[in-house]
């Protein structure tokens, strides 16, 4: 099956910094989205992004498919940005997203 | 509110009970899968419907049961309940199976099984 990797792991931020993360994956995929996983468990659809740039207020994302990566970019990080952050991939083309590790982020005051 | 709504949020029961959950949404979406999040946070779909069709059914056991009784809606039945069930569903909808829209989530239910 797919991999997916997601680096790093963890990642402790001072309120105000910026931070990039990344997704690898090992075999092309037609879907790909970002989610934040709060701290009160709630999963956050951030962004569909299969291929390209896009941006949300503080967040932005880019997938290169052909390189199999794409990368997660939050600028001046906010406690409340505080959760997990899961890429995942799907190349059915039937929504089955396949999910990455997800990659800790703790944004302290 | 639209949203994805999944009932109870904690479900605490004994092994061997049989338990449901229940999904709704009112996005008007298409497709409702389940997802399992074991205690290491990874997340794992588990089946998925478009339009009340099965089209996903990953490797589950048989005592999970989705039932779709229309398209905004997909409860999840288990039978005989084991320890290795405890986890978070999550149930979530996107607006067609092409994998071209994106995936939302509800808040989850936490099972204990003790």
């Amino acid at each position: 099956g797919i991999q997916v990797e997601q680096s790093p792991p963890d990642l402790i931020l001072q309120e105000g910094a910026n931070s990039t993360l990344r997704c690898n994956f090992s075999d092309s995929v037609n879907n790909l989205q970002w989610f934040h996983q709060n701290p009160w468990g709630q999963l956050i659809n951030l962004f569909y992004i299969p291929s390209g740039t896009k941006q949300n207020g503080r967040l932005s994302a880019t997938t290169v498919a052909t390189e199999r990566y794409s990368l997660l970019y939050i600028s001046s990080s906010q406690t409340t940005d505080s959760g997990v952050y899961f890429c995942a991939v799907d190349r059915t083309g039937a929504n089955n997203l396949f999910f990455g590790t997800g990659t800790r982020l703790t944004v302290i005051p | 509110d639209t949203a994805v709504s999944q009932t109870p949020k904690y479900l605490v029961t004994q092994m061997g009970n049989d338990k449901s959950i229940k999904c709704e949404q009112n996005l008007g979406h298409d497709t409702m899968y389940w997802y399992k999040q074991d205690s290491k946070k990874f997340l794992k779909i588990m089946f998925s419907y478009n339009n009340k069709e099965l089209i996903i059914n990953e490797t589950v056991p048989n005592r999970f049961s989705p039932k779709s009784p229309d398209k905004a809606h997909l409860n999840l039945h288990i039978n005989s309940l084991e320890l290795g069930d405890s986890a978070v569903y999550f149930c979530a909808s996107s607006q067609d199976t092409g994998g071209r829209s994106p995936l939302h989530f509800g808040n989850g239910t936490r099972l204990t099984v003790t």
